[in-house]
């Protein structure tokens, strides 16, 4: 079974709109975290966000919020008030394992920003 | 230290060589990893450190792929012999050692190998 499932290949939103980029994770563990990545094209994978399997609250970082929903093993990314510079890939990516050595990647998500 | 550094940043080689990048991590961080990344899919694990030690490998790291980090600093990873198949982005990415799941990893630009 795929660790990490991003169903969305291609999203287009349009600027200064909200977007949400689905993530959903299969884990048997109790402890694990999820981390959202953004992969422009020149290819480096720019952290955004993080949330913990513990954690009550969904994570927030400027724009981005994750809506964690647990019981569903869903993370999704929330990407406010589009900017064109948001164009890009978005990867979500799930840390478990007992020394928490084990990091899985989803197939991502090319959003397109529209002017 | 501004992030994670890898060179070359782009390498293309014919089938059969060898070919060998560097990944330079931040330098408090413990943890080193490396990824393959083929076109339109996420990044793969195939190895990761903890200091000098190389704790883990994945399926994928045939035997003509070694990896080292000799003084828990930089890593290299070699590719021996290499196969068209080969031809993929090259990630590094550390982190501090903290043992939990809160752990974060900081990635570099890659290394784009193409193999002719």
């Amino acid at each position: 079974a795929q660790k990490i499932t991003q169903t969305q290949p291609g999203m287009f939103v349009q600027e200064k709109e909200a977007v949400t980029l689905d993530c959903t994770y299969d884990t048997s563990d109790q402890s694990y975290g999820l981390f959202w990545y953004k992969q422009p094209s020149s290819g480096e994978m720019i952290f955004l966000i993080y949330q913990g399997s513990y954690d009550e609250q969904n994570a927030t970082e400027g724009r981005y919020s994750l809506n964690f929903q647990k019981a569903r093993k869903s993370a999704n990314l929330v990407i406010s008030a589009s900017q064109l510079g948001d164009s890009a890939m978005y990867f979500c990516a799930m840390r478990e394992g007992d020394n928490f050595n084990k990091f899985y990647f989803g197939s991502g998500t090319k959003l397109n920003v529209k002017p | 230290d501004t992030g994670v550094s890898q060179n070359p940043r782009h390498k293309i080689t014919k089938r059969g060589q060898n070919v060998t990048f560097r990944c330079d991590p931040i330098s408090e961080h413990n943890r080193l990893y490396w990824y393959r990344q083929t076109l339109g899919q996420g990044p793969e694990f195939l190895t990761y450190f903890q200091n000098e030690a190389q704790l883990e490998k994945s399926r994928l790291l045939s035997d003509r792929f070694s990896a080292e980090r000799p003084k828990g600093s930089f890593s290299t990873l070699e590719i021996q012999r290499t196969e068209q198949g080969d031809s993929a982005m090259y990630l590094c990415a550390s982190s501090l050692d903290l043992s939990d799941y809160r752990e974060t990893q900081y990635f570099g630009p890659g290394t784009r190998l193409l193999v002719l």
